[in-house]
C-alpha cells in the first residue's frame, strides 16, 4: 500500500543553517507530494507541492523535488530563522474509488535556536 | 482569499458530553473532509463528504456523525465524549479532488 516516512525529529538547528528533512515513500500509480507546516497552537497550512516526478516545488525559501527514481521528496531550505520553528509533515495525495486520500508522515519537529 | 472556517475555535467539555463542530469549506469547494490530530501525532482521517454525500469513511468511532448541509458547510457531532477524544480537530475542502486546504482546527479538551 501507499506510505510516507519522514524523518524523525526533533531538529534542531542555528538561525541560518542549512535544513533537510527527509521524506520517501511508496506508491502505486503517480502520487502528489505535499509538504505542510504546523506552527505552535495552530492549524495545517500547505507549504508547497509537487504533482509530478521532476517537479520542484518551492515556498518562503523552502524547495522539494519529486524523486521518482529515489521514491523521496526532501525538505531543503538553505538559511532558516527562529520563525521557521514549527512540525513539518511529508504527505502523499492520490486518488481512490472517486476519494482523495492524504497519507501522513508522522512529523518532524523543528526549531530554530538564535 | 476565503479560506476554511471552523467554529468554535477552543472547546471543553466534560466526560459523557455532547460536542458539535461546525466547518464552512471554501466558497465552490465541493468536497469536505474531517480529521483527528491527537498530540503529537499525524492527522488522522475521520470521514469526508462529497456534495452533501458521505464520501469516505476513516477511523471515526461510532460515537460521532457528521453530515453535510445544502449550504456545505458541515459538522461533526460527538457523543458520549471520552477523556481520548482531547485532540484537534481538522476540516478541509477541496475542489474536484485537487488539494486540500485546512481549517485552522478546533482544539477539544474533555475533562
Amino acid at each position: 500500500g501507499n506510505s510516507v516516512t519522514q524523518m524523525e525529529g526533533p531538529v534542531t538547528l542555528s538561525e541560518e543553517a542549512f535544513l533537510t528533512i527527509n521524506c520517501t515513500y511508496t506508491a502505486t500509480g503517480y502520487p502528489s507530494l505535499f509538504w505542510y507546516v504546523q506552527y505552535p497552537g495552530e492549524g495545517l497550512q500547505l507549504l508547497l507541492k509537487a504533482t509530478k516526478a521532476d517537479d520542484k516545488g518551492s515556498n518562503k525559501g523552502f524547495e522539494a523535488t519529486y524523486r521518482k527514481e529515489t521514491t523521496s521528496f526532501h525538505l531543503e531550505k538553505g538559511s532558516v530563522q527562529v520563525s521557521d520553528s514549527a512540525v513539518y509533515f511529508c504527505a502523499l495525495s492520490y486518488v481512490k474509488n472517486s476519494n482523495r486520500k492524504l497519507i501522513w508522515g508522522l512529523g518532524t519537529s523543528l526549531a530554530v535556536n538564535p | 482569499a476565503a479560506g476554511v472556517i471552523q467554529s468554535p475555535r477552543h472547546l471543553i467539555k466534560e466526560k459523557r458530553e455532547t460536542a458539535t463542530l461546525k466547518c464552512y469549506p471554501i466558497p465552490r469547494h465541493d468536497t469536505v473532509y474531517w480529521y483527528q490530530q491527537g498530540p503529537g501525532q499525524d492527522p488522522q482521517f475521520l470521514i469526508s463528504f462529497y456534495e452533501k454525500m458521505q464520501s469516505d469513511k476513516g477511523s471515526i468511532p461510532d460515537r460521532f456523525s457528521a453530515q453535510q448541509f445544502s449550504d456545505y458547510h458541515s459538522e461533526l457531532n460527538m457523543s458520549s465524549l471520552e477523556l481520548g477524544d482531547s485532540a484537534l480537530y481538522f476540516c478541509a475542502s477541496s475542489f474536484r479532488l485537487v488539494e486540500q486546504y485546512f481549517g485552522p482546527g478546533t482544539r477539544l479538551t474533555v475533562t
